[in-house]
Formats: C-alpha cells, structure tokens, sequence
C-alpha cells in the first residue's frame, strides 16, 4: 500500500539550531515527492518537490531535502533554522503519472526564541 | 492573484444537518481534490477530479459527494453531518496529475458538527 511515514510528531528547536524532518514512504514505481509547510492559520504551501535529477533538491527559505531511494527516504534539512520556521511540515509522494498525492501526517516544529 | 478560494471559511453544522463547500479556482487547472484535515493525520484525500464530468474516490470518501459540472468549480457536498465529520477542508487544484506538479491549497473551511 501507498503511505508515507513522518515519525517525528513535534520537533522542538531553539533558533539557530540544524534541523531535520524524517520522511519514509512506501510506493511501487517511480515517486515523485514533496515538503509541504504550513505556517499558523495558512494554508498548505510547496517548499520543494524532488521528480527527477539531482537527489539534493532545494527550497524556498534555505530549506532542502535529499532523495535517497535505497532507503525509501525523502528528509527535509536546514542548517539553522529561525523563528519565523515554526509551522507544520508535510511530506507527500506520488506516482510520476499519477492523479493523486498521499500526504504524511505531518510534523510540527516549533522554534524558541 | 485568486488562486483557490473556498467558501464559507466557518461553518458549525447540527447533526443531520447538510451543507456545501465551494471551491472555485482560476488557474484553468485540469485536476482539482478535496482534503480533510485532523490533528496528528494529516491530510486525507476525500474525492478529487481529473476534468470536468469526472470525480474519483480518495481515501475517506464515505459521508461525502462532489461534482465537477464546470473546470473552474468542485463543490463539496455533505449529506447527512455526523460529529466524525468535524474538520478542516481544503480543497486543492494542479494542472495536470501529481507527477511533478504543483499543488495548490484554498485556505481551508473549519467546520464543525455538533
């Protein structure tokens, strides 16, 4: 079955501190996948989307994520996050024709000052 | 700059009560769904739409209707509102299938069944 995995429910960081939100899913075929965040009272936004090439793909806001086929991971990375990161992060995948995207069930990151 | 737009953002519904989600975008965007979202589940896909006249199951379609009589607009439809039908909706729209492309979120609808 189609599923992604964010093992990670709540992350808390300080700001200035390196960040990473593990992703694993389980798909037949070739995947394409992306980081969705969304920001306090917002609505989901791309921050980076992986479909071909280059497995080091990256985002708006410094953000970034290594596609790791061997080992069915898709984590997201920032070297020093800020404030202003706090929010819920979604990883997702899809088939490369596929009509629909499986979403994780999110991980929220908040950000002391 | 449109986008998404969702309609109503709040909407407290009584038990058996029904009622309609709008959703309307302006990006001539081929393939349009409807999420739900819960705490600590994320997103579930409920229907979604490749074209016009066409509507597909997602994962929690149950309690649920939509149709897709134009391009631009893929109503939402809830029958029968029951408590396990409280949520966040929002709806959504790419060009064309998943694979590498964009999708774009309305600002969802909060809604409530009590």
């Amino acid at each position: 079955a189609q599923s992604v995995s964010q093992h990670n429910h709540h992350v808390i960081l300080s700001e200035a501190a390196s960040l990473e939100l593990g992703c694993n899913y389980s798909y037949g075929g070739t995947v394409n996948l992306f980081w969705y965040v969304q920001y306090p009272g917002q609505h989901l936004q791309l921050l980076l989307k992986y479909f071909s090439g280059d497995p080091l793909v990256k985002g708006i806001k410094g953000f970034e994520a290594e596609f790791i086929k061997s080992k069915f991971s898709f984590n997201l990375r920032k070297p020093s996050v800020q404030w202003s990161d706090t929010a819920e992060y979604f990883c997702a995948v899809s088939g490369s024709s596929a009509s629909k995207i499986i979403f994780g069930s999110g991980t929220r990151l908040s950000i002391r000052p | 700059n449109a986008g998404v737009t969702q309609t109503p953002k709040f909407r407290i519904l009584k038990i058996g009560q029904s009622m309609t989600l709008q959703c309307t975008q302006d990006m001539n965007h081929n393939y349009m769904y409807w999420y739900r979202q819960d705490p600590g589940m994320g997103l579930k896909l409920i229907y979604y739409s490749v074209g016009a006249g066409i509507t597909d199951k997602g994962e929690v379609p149950n309690g649920y209707n939509v149709s897709r009589s134009t391009t631009e607009d893929f109503p939402l439809r809830l029958e029968l509102a029951a408590p396990s039908q409280t949520s966040v909706y929002f709806c959504a729209s790419s060009l064309t299938g998943t694979g590498g492309n964009t999708i774009y979120f309305g600002e969802g609808s909060w809604l409530t069944v009590v």
